[in-house]
């Protein structure tokens, strides 16, 4: 396996219009995580899977932000009515899990979203 | 980040050994991480600390105390490559990996 992956790479929209992002994680690991990363600043955490659940979605930063992971493998971030402020680098990770957490985070390279 | 602190940006000379320090303040804490990550890249796991004491993994080191909340990750012989963000993040209690917001390390010659 060749790690996380995350596709696209760089996505250019428009305000307004929606975006979706897709992360295939490594894939014997049961847990999948999203961060959004700006400028100078660490990744903040946004939504977590376990397999197919989604376990915390309190952090996602408004209702326009949702994830699915529907057979728990890979995951989509679909963001609606994009604004300026959405312009970040979206990250992926994923890990091994059972109830607590101590396993590392293995990251995708990230999707970065520019809205004009 | 969450109650988690570390300097800004650093800078050493190619060669010498480099300290990043972190402090964080939370209850329920499961084990502190350190990832690093280049421009434009995902960060990349370097180290783990759930006990106190020193945890060695060749020219890295990382240092946690519980008591203090406090940790570091050590440098050693530094090169050109070890330019980079350098990110601190513990678990707390059901909480995924919550990230300090990084120091920038420039290596010089």
């Amino acid at each position: 396996d060749t790690g996380v992956s995350q596709d696209p790479r760089h996505k250019i929209t428009k305000r307004g219009q929606n975006v979706t992002f897709r992360c295939d994680p490594i894939s014997e690991h049961n847990r999948l995580y999203w961060y959004r990363q700006t400028l100078g600043q660490g990744p903040e955490f946004l939504t977590y899977f376990q397999n197919e659940a989604q376990l915390e979605k309190s952090r996602l930063l408004s209702d326009r932000f949702s994830a699915e992971r529907p057979k728990g493998s890979f995951s989509t971030l679909e963001i609606q009515r994009t604004e300026q402020g959405d312009s970040a680098m979206y990250l992926c990770a994923s890990s091994l899990g059972a109830e607590a957490f101590n396993s590392p985070l293995h990251f995708g390279n990230g999707t970065r979203l520019t809205v004009t | 980040g969450q109650n988690i602190d570390q300097p800004t940006e650093m800078t050493a000379t190619e060669g010498a050994i480099v300290q990043i320090n972190c402090t964080y303040q939370t209850s329920g804490f499961n084990g502190l991480f350190w990832y690093q990550q280049h421009a434009g890249e995902a960060p990349t796991f370097l180290s783990y600390n759930v006990l106190d004491g020193l945890e060695e993994k060749g020219r890295f080191s990382s240092f946690l105390s519980r008591s203090k909340g406090y940790s570091y990750l050590l440098l050693k012989e530094l090169q050109m490559k070890d330019s980079a963000s350098y990110l601190c993040a513990y678990y707390s209690g059901n909480t995924p990996l919550v990230f300090g917001k990084g120091t920038r390390l420039s290596v010089i010659a």
